[in-house]
């Protein structure tokens, strides 16, 4: 069975504090994804990443960067949190071929306060 | 303008009922449709995948593409509760890397 898996469910943290988001996945992906979602604005892209130690700025970058250092590993990190990035957190991984049968972890839901 | 557009609802029907989801698009450099159901507190699933203008049919779900208008639909027969969830659409281009999503509709299916 497929699997994305990232490493909270809930997070609470604190405006200024440096927050990392992980995410595994076992099936041997080339693509990982970070997107949040907040109600009436659907799934926004924030970065993507083709290959280890590569990366690309999706449609909302600012106020995140991102790691990949490993085929299965790909962090989210927050590099000083703001209660405006309080939302749901949701990792992808995808093949090549087919391109966009993403698989989705079950999300972090991070509260900023 | 979104590059995809997909109305938000929501939709509630009765059990039993055919229901109609629909999302268009603007860019025509979009090879591959997709359709994900997010059930509550849950990442998104995915339920259909087509590269084609036409149908595509799996058990009581279809999808329907047609690139000449920029509309892409999924269809759920013989509805029931269990299919309650957010359903999204989703546009690629495996060539641009680029995978967008719709906002969602939320839809309830009665008892």
């Amino acid at each position: 069975d497929v699997k994305v898996t990232q490493s909270s469910r809930y997070l609470v943290k604190r405006t200024g504090e440096k927050v990392f988001l992980e995410c595994v996945q076992d099936m041997d992906h080339e693509n990982m994804f970070w997107y949040r979602q907040d109600p009436g604005l659907g799934l926004r892209l924030i970065y993507f990443s083709y290959d280890v130690k590569m990366k690309e700025k999706g449609d909302i970058p600012e106020g995140y960067s991102v790691s990949r250092e490993k085929k299965e590993r790909f962090s989210l990190i927050l590099e000083s949190a703001s209660t405006n990035q309080t939302s749901m957190y949701l990792c992808a991984s995808s093949p090549s071929r087919p391109w966009g049968a993403a698989f989705f972890g079950q999300g972090t839901r991070l509260t900023v306060v | 303008q979104k590059e995809v557009e997909q109305d938000p609802g929501p939709l509630s029907v009765p059990e039993g009922a055919i229901v109609s989801l629909n999302c268009t698009y603007s860019n025509s450099a979009f090879q591959y449709f997709m359709w994900y159901r997010q059930y509550s507190r849950k990442g998104p699933e995915l339920l259909m995948y087509t590269y084609s203008s036409g149908n595509k049919e799996d058990g009581r779900f279809t999808a329907q593409v047609d690139k000449s208008s920029k509309y892409i639909s999924l269809f759920i027969r013989d509805s029931q509760p269990s299919d309650s969830a957010t359903y999204l659409c989703a546009i690629g281009s495996g060539s641009a890397r680029q995978l967008t999503f719709g906002s969602g509709t939320q839809l309830t299916v009665l008892p």
